[in-house]
């Protein structure tokens, strides 16, 4: 267990549906980030947090949204929901933001699939 | 546009044997270089490589970085079942928060 928590595990849903992802960060941990796998793209950046601000914003679509809360969990949401939506959804957290002390942690995804 | 590029794509051996997975990266202003092991599901790290020509090794793992040729490459020797898995490497850069991932080698150990 890396520490990183990330519900639910799997997630089927049809086109046109909204879902909200959620993510618990190791303890201590104030950054969180979102990475979106899928087969033919590797894993790609979509959207960084630290300490409930948003830090960084890589190829995150319009109908994507994020925050962090108080409590530092952080939500992804995913509206109007494609097909081509469908893929492992990762968080991961550092502690503080930086990227330089031997790279993130992360969760053991959520599996989207879209119908 | 910044790029991480992983070779082969997928690699097939038998247990006992050498491979070798190569990252290139095209990335400005360079800071780390990251290999990743991910086999169901959460990516684990292995290493971090900052300095070039240093070898970071890690029992049958090793990994080198060479920023002349902007590359690295990850030894695996006298692999095992339990190396399957996909490799991942990512770039992080000075401007960047964030690492960027290539889209990994895929390797099959077969007894």
């Amino acid at each position: 267990d890396s520490g990183v928590t990330q519900t639910p595990k799997h997630l089927i849903t049809a086109t046109g549906q909204r879902v909200t992802l959620r993510c618990s960060p190791r303890s201590g941990d104030l950054s969180v980030y979102w990475y979106q796998q899928s087969l033919d793209q590797g894993l790609q950046f979509l959207i960084q947090y630290y300490n409930g601000e948003e830090r960084a914003k890589g190829n995150i679509l319009e109908r994507f949204s994020a925050q962090q809360f108080p409590d530092l969990h952080s939500e992804l949401n995913l509206s109007s929901l494609e097909l081509g939506d469908s893929a492992l959804y990762f968080c991961a957290s550092s502690v503080d933001g930086s990227v330089e002390v031997g790279g993130y942690t992360f969760g053991s995804g959520t599996r989207l699939t879209v119908v | 546009e910044d790029k991480v590029v992983q070779s082969p794509l997928s690699l097939v051996v038998h247990e006992g044997d050498t491979v070798t997975l190569n990252c290139s990266y095209e990335v400005t202003n360079f800071r780390s270089l990251l290999w990743y092991k991910q086999e169901k599901k959460a990516p684990t790290f292995l290493f971090m490589l900052t300095s070039s020509g240093i070898e970071k090794k890690s029992g049958r793992l090793s990994s080198i970085l060479d920023k002349k040729e902007l590359s690295s490459i990850l030894n695996i020797t006298a692999t095992q079942t339990g190396d399957s898995a996909i490799y991942l490497c990512a770039v992080d850069w000075y401007t960047g928060n964030q690492f960027y991932f290539g889209t990994g080698t895929s390797l099959t150990v077969i007894p």
